[in-house]
């Protein structure tokens, strides 16, 4: 299966700012996707990142307070915007290969 | 994706015990996943189910697909103390959809 790497593992934030997390893949992969995972909670899909194009959004999450970019087949970034405390959350990248494997996360605690 | 119904919510484990969690949903899927989720990391592939009646093991854990394609369940046989974690099932509704729907998890705990 696909080596998934996620920087940063985890952070620290203050309200209103912003966090881009890296999600790098050792192989080419067509399906990379972002969940949230809220302390105590299950995994929620928040977007499907598409290669060359704009990422596809589930109900609830938008492109202004998440922004994604996929430039390539390996590589691909989420930003949480204008951060809260109801952010704080471990944010997951998997990828679609035969099945679905996850990223190790990124912790993030916004004060 | 719709949420699974996964049962039970927690659970107390004895080293050498065999443990049995269980999933379901209202509607069909066509695949079920097992996964492991230690903390600080992300969840973990454990079983992979294509097929319904399908029963397969990985090591000491077996998982099967159901016959109804809306349920499946996973038993682990003579629990370690590193079995401790929180297992997640997740299904896909239709063959060519990549959007899982998740159970809310079952946390395994050693019992003192």
């Amino acid at each position: 299966s696909a080596v998934i790497s996620q920087k940063p593992s985890r952070d620290i934030c203050q309200r209103g700012t912003s966090l881009t997390i890296q999600c790098q893949v050792d192989s080419q992969v067509t399906m990379m996707f972002w969940y949230r995972q809220q302390p105590g909670q299950s995994l929620t899909l928040i977007a499907t990142a598409n290669q060359g194009s704009e990422a596809t959004y589930e109900s609830g999450f938008v492109i202004d307070k998440f922004p994604i970019s996929r430039p390539n087949l390996t590589f691909s970034t989420l930003t949480v915007s204008n951060m809260s405390p109801e952010d704080s959350s471990i944010y997951l990248c998997s990828v679609e290969e035969d099945t679905q494997y996850f990223g190790p996360g990124t912790r993030l605690t916004v004060l | 994706g719709q949420q699974l119904n996964q049962s039970p919510q927690s659970m107390f484990i004895q080293e050498g015990e065999d443990v049995s969690m269980n999933c379901t949903s209202s509607s069909i899927f066509n695949t079920w996943l097992w996964y492991k989720q230690d903390p600080g990391e992300g969840p973990v592939l454990l079983i992979a189910l294509y097929k319904a009646g399908e029963l397969t093991s990985n090591g000491r854990l077996t998982a099967q697909f159901g016959i109804t394609r809306k349920d499946s369940f996973l038993n682990i046989s003579a629990s370690i103390p590193s079995d401790v974690g929180i297992y997640f099932c997740a299904g896909l509704p239709r063959s060519n959809d990549y959007k899982l729907s998740f159970g809310a998890g079952t946390t395994v705990t050693v019992r003192a």
